[in-house]
């Protein structure tokens, strides 16, 4: 079977800029969540799908951060503009009905 | 957002030595989960624990479920090289599932 697939691996953009981010759960999965790791700390939940309607977001900066699951399958999640503090690896998962989560391997970012 | 107290921060022990790391909440969680994180990849999951007081042991792993519901430990005996990474506990509460992470504990295996 095979895993969360995440894309970019690593990018590196100036603060101000735009990135955007792309995750494809794994197949059936019907739940999806982004993530952010800082450096030395457990991931953060940014936001929750369940298949394409949000399930929560309250701890996503919305005011910078967006992400959207139009099919309820794949997903990306935007940054712009983007502040040095967004420098993380972001995260994704994904899980099937009543079991936990499978993560991707995760994009970092690095804003400078 | 709420994270979990988790310890010790790091460990350096030496190949073959047994090791502990524990995990407290203020909170009550309903399912507890340790994760193992390596370089430059996502965490992946170890063990699931479901009930208050429930032992479970993958392979030289056993973690246990704390009868409050507020706390867990991870025991990882016989280390050997490959166990280096760095362990998170997680807690997941509510009807959607949601985790909340420790800060982790880095091992580092000496050979």
């Amino acid at each position: 079977e095979a895993g969360v697939a995440q894309s970019p691996r690593y990018k590196i953009i100036e603060k101000r800029q735009s990135v955007a981010f792309w995750c494809n759960p794994i197949s059936g999965h019907a739940t999806l969540y982004w993530y952010q790791q800082i450096l030395g700390q457990g991931p953060k939940l940014l936001i929750q799908f369940q298949n394409n309607g949000v399930v929560d977001d309250s701890q996503l900066p919305k005011d910078r951060f967006s992400a959207e699951r139009l099919k309820g399958v794949d997903s990306t999640l935007k940054i712009q503009p983007a502040k040095l503090e967004d420098s993380a690896v972001y995260l994704c998962a994904s899980k099937p009905i009543q079991e936990t989560q499978y993560f991707g391997p995760g994009t970092r970012l690095l804003v400078l | 957002g709420q994270q979990l107290n988790q310890s010790p921060q790091s460990m350096f022990i030496q190949e073959g030595e047994d090791v502990s790391m524990n995990c407290t909440s203020s909170s009550i969680f309903n399912t507890w989960l340790w994760y193992k994180q390596d370089p430059g990849e996502g965490p992946v999951l170890l063990i699931a624990l479901y009930k208050a007081g429930e032992l479970t042991s993958n392979g030289r792993l056993t973690a246990q479920f704390g009868i409050t519901r507020k706390d867990s430990f991870l025991n990882i005996s016989a280390s050997i090289p490959s166990d280096v990474g760095i362990y998170f506990c997680a807690g997941q509460r509510g009807s959607n599932y949601k985790l909340t992470f420790g800060k982790g504990t880095l091992l580092t295996v000496n050979p």
